[in-house]
């Protein structure tokens, strides 16, 4: 049974870059039908989608964040991570990374537990 | 893109039968029947219960239903748990190949 963990630094610097990590059990990162995004929620607000990736290393990313925001998968690894480069106070959340069984962009049916990030000096 | 539009809070009694909303825009929800809805408990993950406008993942109750006129999507459920009591998003995919939320409605059995 597929299963997503996401793994990173509790607190980050502003100005600094969050990297975080998606490991990936019970199923191959590489498969042909393959989406893999990342979606945050700071605390008491809404759901944000980030972007996501497919795993031939095509990526789609949310318009308002797309000049800080790098996706990337390591098929050796069989993970995918998420970079956001220049944060401030606002990129404080709840990060979860997340997929869809069914191989789509569409919807995501697989979540992680989430990673909480906080943004402060 | 701007957040799709969704209630801020709904509620109703046991037994009965509830609609969240869910408005966007000729470019997200009304592109495409690619429609979705999630319910988040406190602290949990979201988990999705709609998806494509109207077809629900295995395991969740037929209670749960959804529909789409034009911009606007619905989520109905009905014979109301205590266990819906919960926070609701809807999600479009977009014209430009990209995922919006709505803003997230909560939903208090009464």
């Amino acid at each position: 049974q597929l299963q997503l963990q996401e793994s990173g630094p509790g607190l980050v610097k502003p100005s600094e870059t969050l990297s975080l990590t998606c490991s990936v059990s019970g199923g191959s990162i590489g498969s042909a039908t393959s989406y893999w995004g990342w979606i945050r929620q700071p605390p008491g607000k809404g759901l944000e989608w980030i972007g996501t990736i497919y795993y031939s290393g095509s990526t789609y990313y949310n318009p308002s964040l797309k000049s800080r925001v790098t996706i990337s998968v390591d098929t050796s690894k069989n993970q995918f991570s998420l970079k956001v480069g220049s944060v401030t106070a606002a990129d404080t959340a709840l990060y979860y990374c997340a997929s869809s069984v069914a191989g789509t962009i569409r919807y995501s049916d697989l979540w992680g537990r989430g990673t909480l990030v906080t943004v402060s000096s | 893109q701007s957040a799709l539009t969704q209630p801020a809070s709904v509620s109703g009694s046991p037994g009965q039968s509830i609609t969240i909303s869910c408005t966007g825009t000729s470019s997200d929800v009304g592109a495409y029947n690619y429609v979705s809805w999630y319910q988040q408990h406190p602290g949990k993950a979201p988990k999705l219960m709609i998806y494509d406008v109207s077809h629900r993942p295995s395991g969740v109750s037929s209670r749960f239903s959804g529909s789409k006129s034009g911009n606007s999507a619905s989520l109905t459920i009905s014979g109301l748990q205590a266990e819906d009591e919960a926070d609701y998003y809807c999600s479009s995919y977009t014209r430009s190949s990209t995922v919006l939320f709505g803003g997230g409605t909560k939903l208090t059995v009464l």
